[in-house]
């Protein structure tokens, strides 16, 4: 079965618009990693978060860790066309395991 | 800036051909990493490597096969390409930073392999 499930699978919004995606772990968390990816090109990191409760701001995107949930959030406000591509969760759900495992992946659309 | 390189960024190949995939990565990582991507199967490990010389199997391993002679480089290696291998190629790698502390992955731009 997945351990990473990564909800909504995709999703359209309007320009301005706020929106969250949830990235859920059937295991415990032992670290969790946000990536990008515009069409056809490689991942590129976003944030990282280690521990419970911890939450990373950078420009307009605010990620969040609940440990005990083992769930992650991505918060877009204010959303722009630049925001769209595929955002895809990693990882690692096994102590002292330097292999990240990942989510399908949420591809987001924006609307101008 | 750190870098992760992938020799082709576009590749189109017979059906039957041997088909290497390189990869070279400037930081100096232990760990490298070689995914597949397809659409509604998301990133799916073929193998991964620890060491020069060391390799060992992702998930969907056959068809495949590895190379690291050197730490800044990894190959992918399609022994006889088949046309459900067509994919997008993705290679990473990642190092423990300093206290154990593990910073992801550094991904590179992708190879996208039709075989025809």
């Amino acid at each position: 079965s997945q351990e990473l499930e990564q909800s909504p699978q995709s999703l359209i919004v309007q320009e301005g618009k706020n929106l969250t995606i949830n990235c859920t772990s059937s295991k415990t968390l032992y670290g969790l990693y946000w990536y990008k990816q515009k069409y056809g090109e490689g991942l590129i990191f976003l944030m990282m978060l280690q521990k419970g409760g911890e939450e990373k701001s950078h420009e307009k995107i605010t990620a969040k860790l609940d440990e005990k949930k083992q769930q992650s959030s991505l918060h877009i406000t204010a959303s722009q066309p630049s925001h769209a591509g595929i955002y895809l969760c990693g990882a690692l759900t096994q102590g002292g395991s330097e292999k990240l495992v990942f989510g399908k992946g949420m591809k987001l659309t924006v609307n101008p | 800036d750190v870098k992760v390189t992938q020799s082709s960024r576009y590749l189109v190949k017979r059906t039957g051909e041997k088909v290497f995939l390189e990869c070279v990565q400037d930081m100096d990582h232990e760990n490298m990493f070689w995914y597949r991507q397809d659409p509604g199967l998301g990133l799916r490990l073929i193998y991964f490597s620890y060491d020069v010389k060391m390799k060992e199997k992702g998930d969907i391993p056959e068809g495949y096969s590895v190379s690291r002679e050197k730490k800044e480089r990894f190959s992918l290696i399609l022994e006889s390409a088949s046309t459900n291998q067509t994919s997008m190629y993705l290679c990473a790698s990642s190092s423990i930073g300093q206290g154990g502390f593990f910073y992801g992955y550094t991904f590179g731009s992708g190879t996208r392999l039709t075989v025809v």
